[in-house]
């Protein structure tokens, strides 16, 4: 089974600059997080759809972060313009119906100069 | 200034050695908890769940115990291994029936060879 693959892998920006991630989720799997992990701390979650629906966003800096799965599959997570405080790894997971294991994939270390 | 955030508790272990991480989760009506493993450069990879009608679950080599009373988790890893170098994330349910992680900060594993 293949896994979570996010794309690109790095990105370095400057400031002001937008960026754009790319997930593809496990394949059959609706429900799909975007999470931010900051060197030396956890992963914080910033959005969560099922299907192509936005469960939660409540932690998503909405004035300059957005996401999207328009067809219940891919979803991108874009930023714009870049702070430095968002350099990070994005983390994309996902998982199946009822079960609540959630499948990470390698991320994007986003570096924001 | 320094940011705490950047410094991970270290657990140093010999190979052949048991380790125990530990983990103190915030939300006494989490229902489900997972450790994660992660890697330099990768996702973070399921080691073991337990739910919270349990207090103890055996994998292959790693146990977790669950403590509700002081709300602590712990995971002990018997015989480590080098392959076992990693920072471990408990993680716990907090959204009631919306599988949402809120992951601890983490401790970083140094096994020596």
């Amino acid at each position: 089974e293949a896994g979570v693959a996010q794309s690109p892998r790095y990105k370095i920006i400057e400031k002001r600059q937008s960026v754009a991630f790319w997930c593809n989720p496990i394949s059959g799997h609706a429900t799909l997080y975007w999470y931010q992990q900051i060197l030396g701390q956890g992963p914080k979650l910033l959005i969560q759809f099922q299907n192509n629906g936005v469960v939660d966003d409540s932690q998503l800096p909405k004035d300059r972060f957005s996401a999207e799965r328009l067809k219940g599959v891919d979803s991108t997570l874009k930023i714009q313009p870049a702070k430095l405080e968002d350099s990070a790894v994005y983390l994309c997971a996902s998982k199946t119906g009822g079960q609540p294991e959630q499948f990470f994939g390698p991320g994007t270390r986003l570096t924001v100069l | 200034g320094e940011s705490v955030g950047l410094h991970l508790p270290t657990l140093s272990v010999q190979e052949g050695d048991n380790s125990i991480i530990n983990c103190a989760y915030s939300n006494s009506a989490s229902d489900y908890f997972i450790w994660y493993k992660q890697e330099s450069g990768k996702g973070p990879q399921f080691i073991i769940d337990i739910r919270s009608n349990m207090d103890k679950r055996q994998g292959q080599r790693v146990t977790v115990l669950l403590n509700k009373t002081v709300k602590h988790l712990s995971l002990q890893i018997a015989a480590t291994q080098p392959g076992d170098s990693a920072v471990y994330f408990c993680a716990e349910n907090s959204g009631a029936g919306s599988y949402q992680l809120t992951f601890g900060k983490g401790t970083k594993l140094s096994v020596i060879p």
